[in-house]
Parts: C-alpha cells; sequence; structure tokens
C-alpha cells in the first residue's frame, strides 16, 4: 500500500509568480486535504476536496485554488505569491470525509523570494 | 474563531522520565482529539487519537481527555531521546466535520 506522496519536496519562486503542487493519495482514499505550516507554527487548514468537488475551505484567499482528479491525486495552486506564503504545504488523504485522523505526506518546502 | 492551545515549550526532561504535554481548545463541541509528532523538516505523524473522556494507552503513551475542562493531555512514559520532537495537538469537531485545527506545538528535548 502506497502512502501520500507528494511532489516536489522542495521549490523556490519569485514573489509574484504562480505555483503548483501535487499530492497522490494513499490506495484506496478519495479525500485529499491540504494544510499549510509556517516556521513555527501548526498546520492551518487550506482545503479539502471529496469526489473531485471541493467540501470545505478554511481562512485563505481565493488566489489559493485545488483540484481534485478522478483517480483522487490532486493539486493546490496559488497565484500571485506573496513572502508570507512560504511554508511547508502538507497533503493529507483519507477515507471520506470526517474523522480527522490523518496520514500526511513528506510536504512541500516552498520559498518565495 | 476555534483556538487550541500549546506551551510552546522547549520542554526538557531527562532519559527514562515522565514526559507530560498538554493542550487545551475553545470549541466545547469538538469530539475528536490527536496527538501529532513532528521531528525538525519532516510532516506531522499520528500517534494517537482519542475520542472518549478518560484515559487511553498505547504503549510508552497515554492520552487523556477531560471534556468539561477542555483539556487534553500526552504523557510519554520512559522518555527516549528519540522522542525529542515538536508534539502537535489538533482537534476535529465530530462527524461529518472536515478540518483539524492544530495548536502551535510543544518542543520536547530528552536529555540523555
Amino acid at each position: 500500500e502506497t502512502g501520500v506522496t507528494q511532489s516536489p519536496t522542495h521549490l523556490i519562486k519569485t514573489r509574484g509568480q504562480q505555483v503548483t503542487l501535487r499530492c497522490s493519495s494513499q490506495s484506496g482514499h478519495n479525500t485529499v486535504s491540504w494544510y499549510q505550516q509556517a516556521l513555527g507554527q501548526g498546520p492551518q487548514f487550506i482545503f479539502q476536496y471529496y469526489r473531485e468537488e471541493e467540501n470545505g475551505r478554511g481562512n485563505f484567499p481565493p488566489r489559493f485554488s485545488g483540484l481534485q482528479f478522478p483517480n483522487y491525486s490532486s493539486e493546490l495552486n496559488v497565484n500571485a505569491l506573496e513572502l508570507d506564503d512560504s511554508a511547508l504545504y502538507l497533503c493529507a488523504s483519507s477515507r471520506g470525509t470526517g474523522g480527522g485522523g490523518y496520514t500526511f505526506g513528506s510536504g512541500t518546502r516552498l520559498t518565495v523570494v | 474563531q476555534k483556538e487550541v492551545e500549546q506551551n510552546s515549550g522547549p520542554l526538557s526532561v531527562p532519559e527514562g522520565a515522565i514526559a507530560s504535554l498538554n493542550c487545551t481548545y475553545s470549541d466545547r463541541g469538538s469530539q475528536s482529539f490527536f496527538w501529532y509528532r513532528q521531528y525538525s523538516g519532516k510532516s506531522p505523524e499520528l500517534i494517537m487519537f482519542i475520542y472518549s473522556n478518560g484515559d487511553k494507552e498505547d504503549g510508552r503513551f497515554t492520552a487523556q481527555l477531560n471534556k468539561a475542562s477542555q483539556y487534553v493531555s500526552l504523557l510519554i512514559r520512559d522518555s527516549q531521546p528519540s522522542d525529542s520532537a515538536t508534539y502537535l495537538c489538533a482537534v476535529n469537531a465530530g462527524a461529518g466535520s472536515y478540518q483539524l485545527t492544530f495548536g502551535k506545538g510543544t518542543k520536547l528535548s530528552v536529555i540523555p
């Protein structure tokens, strides 16, 4: 059984650019949640996708958007990058939308300069 | 605004001692509680979850929940240097809820 995989592992972007982060969910899981973890902080919920539709969203602006594909993999897109977007972006997959005992992927470290 | 509070630490304990990590939460309707361990530069790893008042034991780890006091704790017995990490408390509102609210984490150092 494969776990949650994320790509890329590290990324450096310039302020104002756009970025796409990718996540492959664990086998058998149909839900993907995305979290942002700034340095020294706990992860913050961005949004969740279930059956290819956004199922809930945290307090993030519309320039954070996502997709889920028929194979349940997912993308997180961030437009007009700001310096404060520098963080570890974590993807978690689950079977169903509730619960919360998620298994996280290894994350993507995004640095905006 | 749902909040989860943890002491940031660092909490230092000698090897073999009991480490006690504490967490309080603001949403009285919260139903599920989780402890994650995060090593520096790595992603969080789920180590315990608890839904009911009382204690839940798993090996060297014991989670304790008191919903009346809105308090959840994690005890680590016989602490080892490999337990040195940041411990994140997370709270979920329960059935059908999709969002985890995390605390900022407590950094634990186990001194050999």
